[in-house]
């Protein structure tokens, strides 16, 4: 089955500084990439997705990449603010008409915006 | 449209005890999933159902059963609880056609 690493598990950085978050997956097949935000005592929320047909996304302030070769993908937060700090997931996930497309996630990042 | 709902929020129960955590959708979504979270672990899934009639095991369906009762509600019961059960249960929805899974608030469960 489909495993999904991420990198790092925690990250502090300076309000306005940007944030990096890697994750690499094993199944070539995976063609759909989600980030989700989850905030204290809630559930994750889609922040951004990519498909494996395009290698960058951009909404606002945050991007997602895609390196299908190397089957790693990265989240890209830009001048962080303190509403940024959270825990986020990447998953992965083999998306086909007709099935469950299941989500197989990481193991989360920590993120933590200081003033 | 409240959107995915979870019952109750918090669950303390006994090694042995039964329970059923409830989850329902107002979306009119096909597919609905069980995850756990446990520190340092991400989310694993339980339990899905791919659509009204249909479940499948997840990553960690043991200690588990699932009941899909209608296109809007999935269940999911611990027979006799374990310590190893203590965590917190997420249920998740997805339309058909549709990438993106909508989460409920979650269930926090511990077993003593």
């Amino acid at each position: 089955g489909e495993n999904v690493e991420q990198h790092p598990s925690t990250l502090s950085v300076q309000e306005g500084d940007s944030a990096v978050i890697k994750c690499t997956y094993s199944d070539s097949a995976s063609n759909y990439f989600p980030w989700y935000k989850q905030e204290l005592g809630k559930g994750p929320q889609l922040i951004i997705d990519i498909r494996s047909n395009v290698g960058e996304k951009k909404d606002q302030r945050i991007a997602v990449t895609l390196n299908k070769t190397a089957k790693h993908f990265s989240l890209h937060i830009t001048e962080t603010q303190p509403e940024d700090s959270a825990v986020y997931f990447c998953a992965a996930s083999k998306v086909a008409t007709g099935t469950a497309s299941k989500l197989t996630f990481g193991t989360g990042t920590r993120l933590q915006v200081t003033l | 449209n409240a959107g995915v709902t979870q019952t109750p929020k918090f669950q303390v129960l006994k090694t042995g005890q039964s329970m059923t955590l409830q989850c329902a959708q107002d979306m009119n979504h096909n597919s609905m999933y069980w995850y756990r979270q446990d520190p340092g672990m991400g989310l694993r899934l339980i339990y899905y159902s791919a659509s009204e009639g249909t479940t499948d095991k997840g990553e960690v369906p043991n200690g588990y059963n699932v009941s899909r009762l209608n296109k809007r509600e999935f269940s999911l019961r611990l027979e006799s609880a374990a310590p190893s059960q203590t965590s917190v249960y997420f249920c998740a929805s997805r339309p058909s056609g549709g990438s993106e899974q909508f989460f409920g608030p979650g269930t926090r469960l511990t077993v003593l």
